[in-house]
């Protein structure tokens, strides 16, 4: 097992459709990310996780749900998305918050129709 | 928030060619790595470097964190190598998210 896994790697979906994005981590890491990566813009931090309570959110629209339900376990619920969140989401763990050691998984890459 | 800076944004170089890719930052740091992002979009881990230097293999890194930035050294160069290096840190305590640059986009050409 990879340390950090996400499916599904590829989705694409419509304006209407509701999805989820999964990310499980292998590692005994206690601090979960979600990044947003769009074409030609820096690695965007969506949401933060430490310890299964949310510690961040920078100003992401509502139509991004995360999902923490344990340390090991990460969702992005999807709906009513627009064409420009079409990118590639990234999931992330690390032990003991952000001082610690990033290590990322392969990414979902998102298309919305 | 902190402003990370990358340099150059682009480099072509021929293989065997070594590279030295830099890291700006605007603030105090407790976490700092760098990554290459592989052509199918993986974040790969290269260095945890906070401060000091530190090598492995053809690659090294030098953070001097009371002159805000780090340096990655990429030496005799291979095809391998090519794509996007990103430098990226964190600022403060808690439970704080990794602030990227923009990146270096590597090409190395046979």
């Amino acid at each position: 097992e990879t340390g950090v896994t996400q499916t599904p790697r590829h989705l694409v979906m419509g304006m209407t459709n509701k999805k989820s994005l999964k990310c499980e981590q292998h590692l005994g890491h206690n601090a979960m990310y979600w990044y947003k990566q769009s074409a030609k813009k820096p690695l965007e931090l969506m949401f933060v996780y430490s310890l299964e309570e949310r510690v961040e959110n920078n100003s992401v629209p509502s139509r991004f749900s995360p999902e923490c339900p344990n340390s090991s376990h990460l969702f992005l619920h999807l709906h009513t998305l627009q064409p420009e969140d079409s990118a590639l989401y990234l999931c992330a763990s690390s032990h003991g918050g952000g001082a610690g050691e990033l290590f990322f998984g392969e990414g979902s890459r998102l298309t919305v129709l | 928030g902190i402003q990370v800076e990358q340099s150059p944004p682009d480099l072509i170089l021929q293989e065997g060619a070594n590279s030295t890719l830099r890291c700006n930052f605007s603030d105090s740091v407790n976490n700092l790595q760098w990554f290459h992002q592989n052509p199918w979009g993986q974040l790969i881990n290269l260095f945890y470097i906070p401060s000091g230097t530190k090598q492995n293999g053809r690659l090294s890194a030098t953070t001097v964190a009371t002159e805000r930035y780090s340096l990655l050294y990429i030496s005799s160069s291979q095809t391998t190598d090519s794509g996007v290096y990103f430098c990226a840190v964190v600022s403060g305590g808690g439970a704080d998210g990794l602030t990227f640059g923009k990146g270096t986009h590597l090409i190395i050409q046979p």
